[in-house]
């Protein structure tokens, strides 16, 4: 079985700047997350997609940050314009369900440094 | 915003030994907890996990231990090998929400 792909892997760009993340879940996973991962800190939840519907963005900084699964399979996420504070790990993840004891599949993340 | 934290940052151990990683969770209303394991340049690997209603659950080499009573979460690690290596993060949730703790660095020396 197929994990979630994550593209790009890298990513470097200027403050101000745009910046794009793609992400595939596993096949069939209903639910879709992107978590920023700071240097040294656990994850934290961006968005949760539930199929194409958004059920969790409370903490995704809606004034530079983005996100959509249109079809309810792929996502993108999108920062714009870029801080030097966004500089992290962005990570993808899905699950069957979007219950807690549902688990969830991470991708292996897009590092992005802002400079 | 929720406090998931650990009580030790780093952890190195001799390879062969048993390994705890301690966790302490702020949410009363958790009722589920999972442990994840995050090797460099990787996503999170979901490891184990116990719902509030047990005091311990077994998996294959791995313990994990949930003491409602002072909010603390531990995973045993038995007979650590070098493959170990690697960050280990409790997760609570809150219905069905994520909270991730900092995470310990667990390190196995040869």
């Amino acid at each position: 079985e197929a994990g979630v792909a994550q593209s790009p892997r890298y990513k470097i760009i200027e403050k101000r700047q745009s910046v794009a993340f793609w992400c595939n879940p596993i096949s069939g996973h209903a639910t879709l997350y992107w978590y920023q991962q700071i240097l040294g800190q656990g994850p934290k939840l961006l968005i949760q997609f539930q199929n194409n519907g958004v059920v969790d963005d409370s903490q995704l900084p809606k004034d530079r940050f983005s996100a959509e699964r249109l079809k309810g399979v792929d996502s993108t996420l999108k920062i714009q314009p870029a801080k030097l504070e966004d500089s992290a790990v962005y990570l993808c993840a899905s699950s069957f369900t979007g219950r807690a004891s549902s688990a969830q599949y991470f991708g292996p993340g897009t590092r992005l440094l802002v400079l | 915003g929720e406090s998931v934290g650990l009580h030790l940052p780093t952890l190195s151990v001799q390879e062969g030994d048993n390994s705890i990683i301690n966790c302490a969770y702020s949410n009363s209303a958790s009722d589920y907890f999972i442990w994840y394991k995050q090797e460099s340049g990787k996503g999170p690997q979901f490891i184990i996990d116990i719902r509030s209603n047990m005091d311990k659950r077994q998996g294959q080499r791995v313990t994990v231990l949930l003491n409602k009573t002072v909010k603390h979460l531990s995973l045993q690690i038995a007979a650590t090998q070098p493959g170990d290596s690697a960050v280990y993060f409790c997760a609570e949730t809150p219905g069905n929400q994520f909270y991730f703790g900092t995470g310990t660095s667990l390190t196995v020396i040869p």
